[in-house]
């Protein structure tokens, strides 16, 4: 199957800077690559995701960047925002559509 | 729409007791899935279903049974709970055709075993 692993675990930033979270893959095979959100006590939330062929994608203040050969791809979010603070999950597609998450970041942006 | 739906929210259980947790969706999605959520280890696929009729093992099935009698419910069962299966629950579904990926959660039930 298919591992994912998450660093930091927990990352601390002064509002209106940059976060940066990045996750490696173990299978060359899977394609797509989603960004959850979870605030606490809430269910994981679609931020942006990624498809393989594609090498970055924008929306707003968040990015993701993919490096196939690395086997890497990172969640930029820019002008972090208090709103921003959250557990963030990254996760890569394998067999029957299943995905595999890593353990999660906890970001936090200090007002 | 409802989306995913998830019954109950909150339960309260013995060790050896047993209960179901029952997922409901209405966006006619194919597959679904049963994760548990515990501090520090993400979320872990206990038992999956690609349609009407199937299920299949995910990476931690032990102690959960499931069944999938109709496209839009997934019903997750614990037949003698134990303290170790304290969690919280998600269940997720997606469309699977089209190359369509992403996931859609529930709510989530939050779990005791004493």
């Amino acid at each position: 199957g298919e591992n994912v692993e998450q660093h930091p675990s927990t990352l601390s930033v002064q509002e209106g800077d940059s976060a940066v979270i990045k996750c490696t893959y173990s299978d060359s095979a899977s394609n797509y690559f989603p960004w959850y959100k979870q605030e606490l006590g809430k269910r994981p939330q679609l931020i942006i995701d990624i498809r393989s062929n594609v090498g970055e994608k924008k929306d707003q203040r968040i990015a993701v960047t993919l490096n196939k050969t690395a086997k890497h791809f990172s969640l930029h979010i820019t002008e972090t925002q208090p709103e921003d603070s959250a557990v963030y999950f990254c996760a890569a597609v394998y067999g029957n559509n299943r995905l595999a998450f890593g353990k999660g970041n906890q970001v936090v942006v200090i007002p | 729409n409802a989306g995913v739906t998830q019954t109950p929210k909150f339960r309260v259980l013995k060790t050896g007791q047993s209960m179901t947790l029952l997922c409901a969706q209405d966006m006619n999605h194919e597959y679904m899935y049963w994760y548990r959520q515990d501090p520090g280890m993400g979320l872990r696929l206990i038992h999956y279903s690609v349609g009407e009729g199937t299920t299949a093992k995910g990476e931690v099935p032990d102690g959960y049974n499931v069944s999938r009698l109709k496209k839009q419910n997934f019903l997750l069962g614990l037949e003698s709970a134990a303290p170790s299966q304290t969690s919280v629950y998600f269940c997720a579904s997606t469309l699977s055709s089209g190359g369509s990926y992403e996931q859609y959660f529930g709510p989530g039930t939050r779990l005791t075993v004493t």
